[in-house]
Order: structure tokens, then C-alpha cells, then sequence
């Protein structure tokens, strides 16, 4: 099945800093690619997705890029604040409504 | 009504009790999920219904009972617990697609029941 490692599982930086985390994914079947936040004791929120046919997705401060040949896919947080401080899961999926979440990167942004 | 609710917000039971979790959405999505998410990792996927039938059961132990009485709820049964049981069930909902094997869409998370075991 499918296996999806994530890098960091921390990661800190200071306000105004960039943020990258990556993911990598094993089933080459895989087309769909979500990012979640969760902040303490709240339910993950969609921040941005990306499916197979695009490389590239932007969001105002937030990015994904995706690499299918390498099979890895990275968020990118331009101009952090204090306020992205959270936990972040990559996810993949091959269809049937199934995603396999990675282990999550927690993210510090210090004023 | 963009939201995905749930209830109780907190749940604790003893290894004998039998108690249900509720979750309900008005988004008309016709697939519905639950996870488990334990402390400081990703949320496990348990169960999933598509057009109100059961399309996955990722081997969770009969101990958990799902049902889906329409499109809009979603209950979980809980029976003889054990305290590793402990956890926050999330659930979600989302788009089908395609009503066979099709591409999963966005999944929108519920705030989850916090449930101890005692």
C-alpha cells in the first residue's frame, strides 16, 4: 500500500522567514496530494492541494509543488508569522477516497 | 453550510460501557470518513462510506461499529473498550467523484470527539 514519508517533523523558523516541508510517496498510482494544518487541539484544516496533471499550485503566501518522476511533492510558507505555528500532514491518494496522511511537521514561527 | 459537526466534544467510558459518537454535515457529500488520530501523529483512517454503503474497513476491530442511517449522518458504536482506545475520532466528509473507483476529492474535517477510556 501506500507509504508516505514527511521531512522535518520540526521546524524552526523566525517571522518573515521561509518555510519548506517535503513529502515523499510510494505509489507511483497516486494523484492527489492535500496539505493540512491542525493547530492544538483542533481539527486539520485544507490549506492547499494539488493533483497529478498540475506541478505547481500557489495560494497567496502558500505553494505546492509536485514531482512525479522523483515522487515527492513540498509546501512552501513565504513570509511566515506567528500565526502558522502548527502541526502540517502531507497526504496522498490513489482514488477510492483513501489517503494516507505523512507524519506531520511541526512548525514554530517566532516573532 | 460549509461545516462538518460532531458530538460529543468529549467522551469518557468505561471498558464496559456502550456509547455512540455523531457526526453530521449538510454539504451534500455523499462520502463520509473516520479516523482515529492519537497524540503527535497523523490521523488513521478506519472507515468509509460512499453513498451510504460501507466501501472500506481498514481491519478495525468489531469493538467499533460504524452506521450510516442517510447521507448526512454518520454514528460511530462503541462497545467494550480498552484504555489504548483513547483518542481523538475525526470525522470527515467529501465529494464522490465518481461513484466507482474514482479520484478522491477535498476531505473536510469535523473538530472530533476527544474520548477516554477509563
Amino acid at each position: 500500500g501506500e507509504n508516505v514519508e514527511q521531512h522535518p517533523s520540526t521546524l524552526s523558523v523566525q517571522e518573515g522567514d521561509s518555510a519548506v516541508i517535503k513529502c515523499t510517496y510510494s505509489d507511483s498510482a497516486s494523484n492527489y496530494f492535500p496539505w493540512y494544518k491542525q493547530e492544538l487541539g483542533k481539527r486539520p484544516q485544507l490549506i492547499i492541494d494539488i493533483r497529478s496533471n498540475v506541478g505547481e499550485k500557489k495560494d497567496q503566501r502558500i505553494a505546492v509543488t509536485l514531482n512525479k518522476t522523483a515522487k515527492h511533492f513540498s509546501l512552501h510558507i513565504t513570509e511566515t508569522q506567528p500565526e502558522d505555528s502548527a502541526v502540517y500532514f502531507c497526504a496522498a491518494s490513489r482514488g477510492f477516497q483513501k489517503l494516507v496522511f505523512g507524519t506531520g511537521t511541526r512548525l514554530l514561527v517566532s516573532p | 453550510d460549509t461545516e462538518v459537526t460532531q458530538t460529543p466534544k468529549h467522551l469518557v467510558m468505561g471498558m464496559t460501557n456502550k456509547k455512540s459518537l455523531k457526526c453530521e454535515q449538510h454539504m451534500g457529500h455523499r462520502a463520509m470518513y473516520w479516523y482515529k488520530q492519537k497524540a503527535k501523529k497523523p490521523p488513521e483512517l478506519m472507515f468509509v462510506y460512499s453513498y451510504e454503503k460501507l466501501s472500506i474497513n481498514e481491519s478495525v476491530p468489531s469493538r467499533f461499529s460504524p452506521e450510516c442511517p442517510n447521507s448526512s449522518l454518520l454514528n460511530l458504536h462503541l462497545h467494550a473498550l480498552q484504555p489504548e482506545d483513547s483518542a481523538l475520532y475525526l470525522c470527515a466528509s467529501s465529494q464522490v467523484l465518481r461513484r466507482t473507483g474514482g479520484p478522491t476529492d477535498t476531505q473536510y474535517f469535523g473538530p472530533g470527539t476527544r474520548l477516554t477510556v477509563l
